[in-house]
């Protein structure tokens, strides 16, 4: 069975700020990890997949995410954070013949100016 | 072109009424999921279509859930006698065969009163 783990349900953080939101996954097959955002009101977004190669993964507005299987980790970060950059965050894992997504219970990043 | 779209926006009901939910998928995606959001958790996975092969109805929570696709084109998602713990928003989202990226939908709000 495929799991993720969000820690923080919340993350304050202030503009201009570099931010780190932590997801851990567990699996017994191979997987694939994704982020993805909810803006308010808004559908979800992906945001950065990892899927094979490089264990540091580039994704849109200036995220990037590291894999690092032997701590089963998955860390979004951004070095520096803007208002428009509040948000939920959600971390998921996919692996298996439907490669259904399983989601974290995500965190909610709030930048203050 | 058009992204995932679903219907209706919100949707409030009495409790033990059936309810109808409706997606429809981006043209040519041949993969379709469903998805639950219910307040204050994640995702939860429903049920999963891939073409003509029988659907992974894994994660539907009872048999009041039931969903159709015929094809490779319009999905609804049914609930029968609807309880105030169906509440949540409903997501349905797309891709290209089963590895594919998977677009989302902007989701039914569902109310049960």
């Amino acid at each position: 069975a495929q799991s993720v783990t969000q820690l923080d349900s919340q993350v304050p953080v202030f503009e201009e700020a570099p931010v780190e939101l932590r997801c851990n996954y567990s699996s017994s097959v191979s997987v694939y990890l994704f982020w993805y955002v909810q803006y308010p009101n808004q559908g979800l977004q992906l945001l950065l997949k990892y899927l094979s190669g490089s264990t540091l993964v580039k994704g849109i507005n200036g995220f990037e995410a590291e894999f690092n299987k032997s701590q089963t980790s998955f860390h979004l970060r951004k070095p520096s954070v803007h208002i428009s950059d509040t948000a939920e965050y959600f971390c998921a894992v996919s692996g298996g013949a439907t490669n259904k997504l399983i989601f974290g219970t995500g965190t909610l990043l709030a930048v203050q100016p | 072109g058009a992204g995932v779209s679903q219907s209706p926006s919100n949707k409030v009901t009495e409790k033990g009424k059936d309810v109808e939910l409706r997606c429809d998928p981006i043209s040519g995606h041949t993969a379709l999921y469903w998805y639950r959001q219910r307040l204050g958790q994640g995702l939860e996975f429903l049920i999963y279509f891939q073409g003509n092969s029988a659907p992974d109805k894994s994660g539907l929570p009872s048999d009041r859930f039931s969903a159709e696709r015929t094809g490779e084109s319009v999905s609804t998602l049914t609930i029968q006698r609807t309880q105030q713990e169906d509440s949540a928003v409903y997501l349905c989202a797309s891709s290209v065969g089963r590895m594919g990226e998977q677009f989302f939908g902007p989701g039914t709000r569902l109310t049960v009163l």
